[in-house]
């Protein structure tokens, strides 16, 4: 079963618009991940937040995490053709066994 | 580059029959992982390999099986195919056992015929 559930599935901008990518979670964590996708290739990692902090940047990547409402965003600032990929997060439990549970992705289209 | 190498890349055979799929994971890396992405299900997390010994399984089949060699790398068997198990299967490594962020490999994508 998925534990993250990004929002919107899928989003259109133009190149130098920002784009907000939101996942959703179910149970406590230990940390978030945001991932990567090109079209047919590996996953890549982006950023890590863990669970006690609530921002963090790298560079045209910012990252909010609220464990209240067990969501976080990942917005890319000033968005680049280069850009276009699936991007999805990925989350570490507390409880169990200690691995990742990616959700579904969201499919970003950025046109020049 | 992540590191993680996956052969082959892609595998074309019939209902029926059986694979293997191989990963080599970063330099010095203990940890593989399998996963399996379809459209239907999105990634889904098979199993997790530490040093050799089985860590943990997800939703993985009864026909499917994996090991990890003294050297690390992997293989991912896949046997009594059927048509739903056309996919992408990644393979990721860490450096330990805990869920560090994942260096995947390129992928084999299978189609089942």
């Amino acid at each position: 079963s998925q534990q993250g559930e990004e929002d919107p599935q899928a989003l259109s901008i133009q190149e130098g618009e920002n784009a907000t990518m939101n996942c959703s979670y179910k149970t406590s964590i230990n940390n978030l991940q945001w991932y990567r996708q090109n079209s047919g290739r590996g996953l890549v990692h982006l950023i890590l937040i863990r669970s006690n902090e609530r921002e963090k940047h790298s560079g045209r990547l910012r990252v909010t995490l609220d464990t209240s409402k067990k969501s976080s965003s990942l917005l890319i600032t000033a968005s680049r053709a280069a850009d276009t990929a699936s991007y999805f997060c990925a989350t570490d439990p507390v409880s169990g066994y200690s691995t990742l549970t990616f959700g579904k992705g969201t499919m970003l289209l950025v046109s020049p | 580059d992540s590191g993680v190498t996956q052969t082959p890349k892609h595998l074309i055979t019939a209902t029926g029959q059986r694979v293997t799929l191989r990963c080599s994971p970063r330099s010095g890396d203990l940890s593989v992982y399998w996963y399996q992405q379809s459209l239907d299900q999105g990634l889904q997390f098979l199993i997790h390999y530490y040093n050799g010994e089985e860590r943990a399984k997800g939703n993985i089949l009864e026909r499917f099986s994996a090991q990890q060699f003294p050297d690390l790398h992997s293989e991912l068997n896949l046997s009594s195919l059927e048509l739903g198990d056309s996919a992408l299967y990644f393979c990721a490594s860490t450096p330990g056992q805990g869920a560090s962020p994942l260096h995947f490999g390129n992928g084999t994508r299978l189609t089942v015929t």
